[in-house]
């Protein structure tokens, strides 16, 4: 079966610091994989979202970047962290192709907190 | 742009009675709905979609596009629904972008 990490768990990390969450997907090949980040008070807000290795796909603009260098592994990072990069980061993945895009898996998400 | 809304941060109904979860959406095109659901200690996933019209947890929803909405019903809510349960869209299927709303909780009182 199919199955999805993500470290760390929590993290709190000063303004200016760099950034680097890891999320891998176990059980399916060739997933696309997607970032999300739920600030306070608000929805899930896409972020990235990636259909293969070295293929990114940016929804906002943003202080955040994203890579895939291998298969099933998608990293979220930034190079210097702004306070308002405070939230909680979800990883997600579904199965490749275009019939199930919308039928998500989460990881059990980052939080993050900017200090 | 697409929005979602879910107007009710938290909603506490009796267990037996009746629940409706709302959802209104706005976007241009033809939108696929769907509910996600996120249990104590558990991971978000997906309940159900419109297009399937189907009953999942004794939970349905109907899309209404003269109404743009897509509430989430149950005619009898049982203590195990408690959850947070979010609303999201799919501008197309041809989409990788699920919009979502910022989700209500549903405390079920024994």
């Amino acid at each position: 079966s199919q199955t999805i990490h993500q470290w760390p768990a929590t993290l709190v990390q000063p303004v200016g610091s760099p950034l680097s969450l890891e999320c891998t997907v176990e059980g399916t090949s060739n997933p696309n994989l997607y970032w999300y980040r739920q600030a306070a008070g608000r929805g899930l807000q896409l972020l990235f979202y990636s259909v293969g290795i070295g293929q990114i796909s940016s929804e906002v603009p943003q202080n955040l970047s994203a890579s895939r260098p291998q298969d099933r592994q998608f990293i979220l990072s930034s190079k210097k962290l702004l306070l308002s990069d405070s939230g909680f980061y979800l990883c997600a993945w579904s199965l490749p192709g275009t019939g199930r895009r919308y039928e998500q898996y989460f990881g059990p998400g980052t939080r993050l907190t900017v200090t | 742009a697409q929005r979602v809304t879910q107007p009710e941060k938290l909603l506490s109904v009796f267990k037996g009675a009746p629940v409706e979860l709302k959802c209104n959406y706005s976007y241009s095109g033809s939108p696929e709905l769907f509910w996600y659901v996120q249990y104590s200690r558990q991971r978000l996933q997906l309940l159900l979609r419109h297009i399937s019209r189907e009953s999942i947890k004794g939970f349905t929803a109907d899309l209404n596009k003269g109404e743009t909405s897509f509430h989430l019903k149950k005619p009898f809510a049982q203590e195990e629904d408690s959850a947070m349960y979010y609303c999201a869209l799919q501008a197309g299927a041809g989409s990788y972008q699920l919009t979502f709303g910022k989700g209500t909780k549903l405390s079920v009182i024994p």
